[in-house]
């Protein structure tokens, strides 16, 4: 079975700039969620969707988002960037069916100058 | 949030000793908690789980004690091996599915 997958790997953008990640889940889970890692503030949790739906929320600003699409794929997205953006941005998966065990894949290295 | 922390940033092992990793948590309604092993360049991958209403759980090599009467987690790593090199993380299930991670822990195995 294919792990979870990401694009891009990797990312330079410009600040103000706006970005866009994609996260493709495991097949057959149905929940994706979103990480943050920096080397100050560690793995922070952004959001998880399940059908489509945000079912819960960390504590960033409006200016990252998500959505999942009927197939499970999730997209993130960050408008207006910061150079306090720059992280590895990870997506992980899980069934949602009795287990919590999230899956996550190899992530995305954004750097913002 | 930083609900769940690790002890020590570094830890230097010896190959074929054993390795304890120390975490401390600090929401005690957590009722499940991972420890992942995350190698450079990679995701974190699942090492091995543990629900509160356990205090061991045993997988390959690697046992996880919880004590909830203090709040720790550990995990123990037996006949440590080069490939363990890496940073290891705790993380406790806030609340359906939202996890909390540690500031993580780097593993350096010495020769």
């Amino acid at each position: 079975k294919a792990g979870v997958t990401q694009t891009p790997r990797y990312l330079i953008k410009t600040r103000g700039q706006q970005v866009t990640l994609s996260c493709s889940p495991i097949s057959g889970h149905r929940s994706v969620s979103w990480y943050q890692q920096t080397p100050g503030q560690g793995l922070q949790f952004l959001f998880e969707y399940f059908s489509e739906t945000q079912r819960n929320k960390g504590n960033f600003p409006g200016r990252f988002s998500g959505r999942q699409f009927s197939n499970s794929r999730s997209e993130m997205n960050v408008s207006t960037l910061e150079l306090g953006d720059s992280a590895l941005y990870l997506c992980a998966s899980t069934s949602r069916q009795g287990s919590y065990e999230q899956y996550f894949g190899p992530g995305t290295r954004l750097t913002v100058t | 949030g930083e609900s769940v922390g690790l002890h020590l940033p570094t830890l230097s092992v010896q190959e074929g000793d054993n390795s304890i990793i120390n975490c401390a948590y600090s929401n005690s309604a957590s009722d499940y908690f991972i420890w992942y092993k995350q190698e450079s360049g990679k995701g974190p991958q699942f090492i091995i789980d543990i629900r509160s209403n356990m205090d061991k759980r045993q997988g390959q090599r690697v046992t996880v004690l919880l004590n909830k009467t203090v709040k720790h987690l550990s995990l123990q790593i037996a006949a440590t091996q080069p490939g363990d090199s890496a940073v290891y993380f705790c993380a406790e299930n806030l609340s359906d599915y939202k996890l909390s991670f540690g500031a993580g822990t780097t593993v350096t195995v010495r020769a």
